[in-house]
């Protein structure tokens, strides 16, 4: 069976750190990955996803990026956090076919400070 | 206009009673709707996968979808405490990026 593991569930950074998220999925083959990012009390944004190895498309303007070194990881990076960057960070996959479930990993509390 | 709508609630239902919960999409492209449960400091739960007009039932949850309507809901029969949560509707297309676009949730709360 197909699982999404997603790591750490917790983060606290200083303003200006670095940041890496990451995100790993097994029991599927290429699938479709997504960011999303949940700001408190609010709905789910889509940050980036990806279609393949080192394919990536973003959503939305900001000092984020994201990275696919292989099939099945997928990396969410900053190189300077800023305050409004803190969030609930998760990660999702979908399989190419069409009409088919997706599905969340546990996801990450990102608190800047 | 936002691109997928949902009462925010909270919805509040006594114990054994139907919740029910609904949702409206902009975009007469979306193919595929789905419903995540999400309790506070979660991720969110795939509850019911819904992509043909109709009903669609697993145990006490029954997805329904009216694409002409552009509306899908969800009821859940015999709700219990546990069943107290977020709901989150979202919508996709099944081309391109296929990502998901989510409403903003509706919490739900059942009273004992």
């Amino acid at each position: 069976s197909q699982t999404i593991h997603q790591w750490p569930a917790t983060l606290v950074q200083p303003v200006g750190s670095p940041l890496s998220l990451e995100c790993t999925v097994e029991g599927t083959s290429n699938p479709n990955l997504y960011w999303y990012r949940q700001a408190a009390g609010r709905g789910l944004q889509l940050l980036f996803y990806s279609v393949g190895i080192g394919q990536i498309s973003s959503e939305v303007p900001q000092n984020l990026s994201a990275s696919r070194p292989q099939d099945r990881q997928f990396i969410l990076s900053s190189k300077k956090l800023l305050l409004s960057d803190s969030g609930f960070y998760l990660c999702a996959w979908r399989t190419r076919q069409t009409s088919t479930e997706a599905f969340f990993g546990q996801g990450t509390r990102l608190t800047v400070v | 206009q936002k691109e997928v709508e949902q009462n925010s609630g909270p919805l509040s239902v006594p114990e054994g009673a139907i919740a029910s919960l609904n949702c409206t999409y902009s975009d007469r492209g979306s193919q595929s709707f789905f419903w995540y449960r999400q309790y506070s400091g979660k991720s969110p739960e795939l509850i019911m996968f819904i992509y043909s007009n109709g009903d669609k039932e697993d145990g006490r949850f029954t997805a329904q979808l009216n694409k002409a309507s552009q509306y899908v809901s969800l009821l859940i029969r015999d709700s219990q405490p546990s069943d107290s949560a977020t709901y989150l509707c979202a919508v996709s297309r099944d081309t391109g990026r296929r990502a998901l676009t989510f409403g903003s949730g509706t919490r739900l709360q059942v009273q004992p």
